[in-house]
């Protein structure tokens, strides 16, 4: 399975957007990226998901590079309901999902 | 869209009793299933995916097996649990329109 790179953790403050990084310089044609986040004691929600154009979404945009071995989660005003682990994820359809450790983000009022 | 049922939210068993626990899945047909464990404070590790009925494929060693005796039931089990076995457990599907993870169970072995 490919893999991902994510940092650890970032803040915003509330109101503000929120640009999350994800590197996969592995990736194969077929790899799908995916974003998930989870809240505190929750499974993983499903945020957005893209192949090769930027898609957007009620949650998100999906910025993905022109290489596709990189990506950016875009939350457009980032909420207090949006703390979270954001997970970045490499796979192909129903594929099995292997998660990394995530982005922790925190977001301040 | 899929659901996914999970119980119970939260389980309290001694070190050596039995486990189980179920998951039910509606709004679709022949999913992938999986289980899933995290550890407090870690990531998510895949333990257990199914493509169909009978059908099991275990991804780390461990004291646990999993079974699924119909299509949208996937069932994680223990003969005797460890301490090492405490976490949260989530089941989750997959179909063409994506996955679906459950609410999860929180397990402490004491």
């Amino acid at each position: 399975d490919a893999k991902t790179t994510q940092p650890n953790s970032m803040e915003s403050n509330e109101e503000e957007p929120v640009h999350l990084p994800c590197n996969h310089s592995t990736i194969s044609g077929t790899d799908y990226i995916h974003w998930y986040r989870q809240l505190p004691s929750q499974g993983p929600e499903y945020v957005i998901h893209g192949l090769t154009s930027n898609v957007n979404n009620r949650m998100a945009s999906l910025a993905i590079a022109e290489d596709r071995k990189s990506s950016t989660l875009i939350l457009h005003r980032a909420t207090l309901r949006d703390a979270a682990v954001y997970y970045c994820i490499l796979s192909r359809n129903t594929d099995k999902l292997i998660f990394g450790t995530g982005t922790r983000l925190q977001v301040f009022p | 869209s899929q659901t996914i049922h999970q119980w119970p939210a939260t389980l309290v068993q001694p070190v050596g009793s039995p486990l189980s626990l179920e998951c039910t899945v509606e709004g679709t047909s022949n999913p992938n299933l999986y289980w899933y464990r995290q550890a407090a404070g870690r990531g998510l590790q895949l333990l257990f995916y199914s493509v169909g009925i009978g059908q099991i494929s275990s991804e780390v060693p461990q004291n646990l097996s999993a079974s699924r005796p119909q299509d949208r039931q996937f069932i994680l089990s223990s003969k005797k649990l460890l301490l090492s076995d405490s976490g949260f457990y989530l089941c989750a599907s997959a179909d063409i329109l994506g996955y679906t993870f459950g609410s999860g169970t929180r397990l402490t072995v004491v």
